[in-house]
């Protein structure tokens, strides 16, 4: 069964200072992995994708993502954090046709 | 432009009360699914449909259903509202199932007293 947990359900940083959140995975088949985001009292917008091509995988605003099989691990990283990152975010991972997310992480950005 | 919009956006109902959640979607999709998030659990997954006819069981589908009579409207019926049930829903669907990227709705509020 595939599984996603999420270190740290708070992250918080400093504006410009770098965003790393983490993503550890389990699958017993090849994975394909996402990275979502929600903004409060919205619906999850998708940042990026693995679906077994580049490991690195660039996303929208500026995120990235690393794909480590040695390591099950895929985390988000952002260069230089702006205080519109503020937000909620949630890794996941296909599996069975379904998605199976994490609890998610907020992340915090302070001026 | 597509999309998939869920309504209503707020509700409060009471314990014992039916209570249907709909989603309606325009990206002509085959498969469609519901989800609740509740703090520190994430999404987790209720009921999804891969087609007109086809509903299955998620992870927590105890006390809810599902029907899938057109391609665009997948709704959620809570049978009788609980307070366990209090949570924000939320719609998606998808059109590859391999690589399962899924779009999501703005969500439900949904408060049972």
């Amino acid at each position: 069964a595939q599984s996603v947990t999420q270190l740290g359900s708070h992250v918080s940083v400093s504006e410009g200072a770098l965003v790393l959140l983490r993503c550890n995975y389990s699958s017993s088949v090849p994975p394909y992995l996402f990275w979502y985001v929600q903004y409060p009292n919205q619906g999850l917008q998708l940042l990026l994708k693995y679906t077994s091509a580049a490991t690195l995988v660039k996303g929208i605003n500026g995120f990235e993502a690393e794909f480590k099989k040695s390591e099950t691990s895929f985390h988000l990283t952002k260069p230089s954090a702006h205080m519109s990152d503020a937000a909620e975010y949630f890794c996941a991972v296909s599996g069975l046709n379904k998605l199976v997310f994490g609890a998610g992480t907020i992340l915090r950005v302070k001026s | 432009d597509a999309e998939i919009t869920q309504s209503p956006r707020h509700k409060i109902t009471e314990t014992g009360r039916q209570v249907t959640l709909a989603c309606h979607q325009t990206w002509n999709h085959n498969n469609m699914f519901w989800y609740r998030q509740d703090l520190g659990h994430g999404l987790r997954l209720i009921h999804y449909s891969y087609g007109v006819q086809d509903t299955n069981k998620g992870e927590v589908s105890d006390g809810y259903s599902v029907s899938r009579s057109n391609t665009e409207d997948l709704p959620l019926t809570l049978e009788s509202a609980a307070s366990s049930q209090t949570s924000v829903y939320f719609c998606a669907s998808s059109e590859q199932l391999a690589t399962n990227e899924q779009f999501f709705g703005p969500g439900t509020r949904l408060t049972v007293l």
